[in-house]
């Protein structure tokens, strides 16, 4: 069974940074690519950013692109997003997601996602 | 990239068939194949009920069918059940090599 368990969430000061991790298990992990979404609360989703299944390529969305990094340590079968210069406009949460092909590139099919890990940009 | 553009409401009644749209543009939907429907349940996590238009991933009933034309995708639930009472959200792969989601569409059984 596929399972994705994100972690480090948390309030954090504008300007501020912070890293989830996504640990994965139940698949071959670096046979598949990752990504983030999020989502404000009440609200719609957000594609954030993606890396394939050998981090050959990593993609963001405009609205993080400079300021958030998208990878993954296949010994640790985590996948990361390291947020610096935080906005209020992030506040949300954030959820890992696997992309359904096993091919290792990324297509946005989103077939397996975590619980989401809540990020929290207030002074 | 802007939202892709979805209706914020579709209803039917249990038995019914009903249509999503998701309308884009020829930097995304009309010109890729790699357009994606998720349900969510609230306080649930989305979950994928087609993907690359028209292919449903294992598990996902037949009710649940993909299309597209132009820059304007759909989603077709046939059979409406209670259970299908959610929101939904379409996604496209863009010009730019992002991806970019619809505004969402909530889903009501009468």
């Amino acid at each position: 069974e596929v399972q994705l368990l994100e972690s480090g969430g948390g309030l954090v000061q504008p300007g501020g940074s912070l890293r989830l991790s996504c640990a994965a298990s139940g698949f071959s992990f670096s046979s598949y690519a990752l990504g983030w979404v999020r989502q404000t609360p009440g609200m719609g989703l957000e594609w954030v950013s993606a890396i394939t299944g050998r981090s050959e390529a990593t993609y963001y969305a405009d609205s993080v692109k400079g300021r958030f990094t998208v990878a993954r340590d296949s010994s640790k079968n985590t996948l990361y997003l390291q947020m610096d210069s935080l906005r209020a406009e992030d506040t949300a949460v954030y959820f890992c997601a696997k992309e359904i092909s096993g091919s290792g590139s990324y297509y946005g099919a989103l077939d397996s996602w975590g619980q989401g890990a809540l990020v929290s940009v207030s002074s | 990239q802007s939202a892709l553009t979805q209706p914020a409401s579709v209803s039917g009644s249990p038995g019914q068939s009903i249509t999503i749209s998701c309308t884009g543009t020829s930097s995304n939907v009309g010109s890729y194949k790699f357009v994606s429907w998720y349900q969510q349940h609230p306080g649930k996590a989305p979950k994928l009920m087609i993907y690359d238009v028209t292919k449903r991933p294992s598990g996902v009933s037949n009710r649940f069918s993909g299309s597209k034309s132009g820059n304007t995708a759909s989603l077709i639930i046939s059979g409406l059940q209670a259970e299908d009472e959610a929101d939904y959200y379409c996604s496209s792969f863009t010009s730019t090599n992002t991806f970019v989601f619809g505004t969402g569409t909530e889903v009501t059984v009468l």
